[in-house]
């Protein structure tokens, strides 16, 4: 079946460090990839997507690439804030019929310090 | 403002009190979902329905229930929770395979 693969957390940065998170998946056909964001005591937000290969999802100076080739989305910025502290989940959204379910990585935890 | 709405936020529950969670979304989206959210596992779907009286199971739907009788609205139903329940839930919503819209999440505590 589908899964997600993202890197094991914690990662602790100073401010405008430079930002990756990997995600790899495994998945029949081409799914649609998705990066959300989960800011302490809150839902999930989505951050960014890609729907095909070789799109460029980017949003809050946050980007993240599907690459079809080594089946992977990683996550990146430039310099990162306090401010993007949160758990951020990798996920996808295959093509299992009517049912559009996220399949999700198992989230890493971000922290930037001042 | 587009929202998906969950209630209540948080609920403390002895073993095998029913109760529901709420989950109400005014975007007209014809999908919804509910996912369990557990530390070391991420996210997983319990149920999804495609459209007013059509649901199905999710990848664990075990000790849980759902119905579908208005389009905006998808409760959960636990009939008998177990402090294996005990989890952060979240319902989200969605215009066909389109982006998903997460409510705020509900944390369950079973006793």
């Amino acid at each position: 079946g589908d899964s997600v693969t993202q890197m094991e957390g914690p990662v602790t940065l100073s401010e405008e460090a430079f930002l990756t998170i990997n995600c790899t998946y495994t998945a029949t056909g081409y799914p649609s990839l998705f990066w959300y964001v989960q800011y302490p005591g809150e839902g999930l937000q989505l951050l960014l997507k890609a729907t095909k290969a070789d799109d460029k999802g980017s949003n809050k100076g946050f980007e993240a690439t599907y690459r079809k080739e080594t089946t992977s989305f990683h996550l990146e910025k430039g310099s990162v804030q306090v401010s993007d502290s949160a758990v951020y989940f990798c996920a996808l959204s295959g093509l299992g019929g009517s049912n559009y379910k996220l399949t999700f990585g198992k989230g890493t935890l971000l922290t930037v310090n001042p | 403002e587009a929202q998906v709405t969950q209630n209540p936020r948080y609920l403390i529950t002895v073993t095998g009190k029913k109760l529901t969670v709420t989950c109400s979304q005014n975007m007209n989206h014809e999908y919804m979902s509910w996912y369990r959210q557990d530390p070391g596992l991420g996210l997983r779907q319990i149920y999804y329905s495609m459209n007013v009286e059509v649901t199905d199971k999710g990848d664990v739907p075990e000790g849980y229930k759902v119905s579908r009788k208005e389009k905006r609205n998808f409760p959960l139903i636990l009939e008998s929770p177990s402090p294996n329940q005990t989890s952060l839930y979240f319902c989200a919503s969605s215009f066909g395979g389109e982006t998903q819209y997460f409510g705020p999440g509900t944390r369950l505590l079973v006793l």
